[in-house]
């Protein structure tokens, strides 16, 4: 089984619609991340939480929000989708008493936004 | 913050060619360094990584040694194979935050 999920692994939608991308990991750890990929981009961090109480901005936040509901579950929303947030998302984990910052990613979700 | 230069592709090799992706970095403090692979279709994993000055991480006949005084960190195979056809990102860890080069695309011929 895989120790960090994603759903949906794909998506389309519409212009001004809020959609909603969930992540679980069965790793037990405190930390979780949020990415998007685009061709030529590399990965950028949009949120990240180190625990259930704690949220915070990465480099591209902005048009996203995020819900941490328990430590194994992390969920980004799309508010009011805009076609450039057509990408693919990446949720990602790592533990607290990791020192080197290995973080252990989901397969991924394909979104296009139309 | 740290930023992470991959140099530019796509490339596109032979098999049993030497392969090298050159990757420099810049950061504050003693980062960890990685490289990440993303098969077609899947998402990222770990290929290797290294964590301290002069470390050489190695897998599947890949290696990279963490040059601190040039501050690099260039990802070598001997002689790859077609399974080797993937996405190759340098990566640079610090304060619980990973920073991602652009990603170079490795194509390996028959």
């Amino acid at each position: 089984d895989a120790d960090v999920t994603q759903t949906p692994r794909n998506r389309i939608t519409k212009t001004g619609k809020r959609i909603m991308l969930e992540c679980s990991q069965t790793k037990g750890h405190d930390r979780m991340y949020w990415y998007r990929q685009d061709p030529g981009l590399g990965l950028r961090l949009i949120y990240y939480s180190f625990d259930v109480k704690d949220i915070n901005k990465g480099e591209i936040s902005d048009g996203y929000s995020v819900s941490r509901q328990a430590q194994a579950k992390f969920s980004l929303s799309l508010e009011s989708a805009i076609p450039n947030q057509t990408a693919l998302y990446f949720c990602a984990t790592s533990d607290r008493y990791d020192p080197y910052n290995e973080q252990f990613f989901g397969p991924g979700t394909r979104l296009t936004v139309l | 913050g740290n930023s992470v230069t991959q140099m530019e592709g796509p490339v596109t090799l032979s098999e049993e060619a030497f392969l090298t992706i050159n990757c420099t970095y810049t950061a504050t403090g003693y980062p960890s360094l990685f490289w990440y692979v993303q098969y077609p279709g899947e998402g990222l994993q770990l290929l290797l990584k290294a964590t301290k000055a002069d470390d050489k991480g190695s897998n599947k006949g890949f290696e990279a040694t963490y040059r601190k005084e040039t501050t690099s960190f260039h990802l070598e195979k001997g002689s790859v194979q077609v399974s080797d056809s993937a996405v190759y990102f340098c990566v640079t860890g610090a304060n619980s935050k990973l920073t991602f080069g652009k990603g170079i695309t490795l194509s390996v011929r028959p």
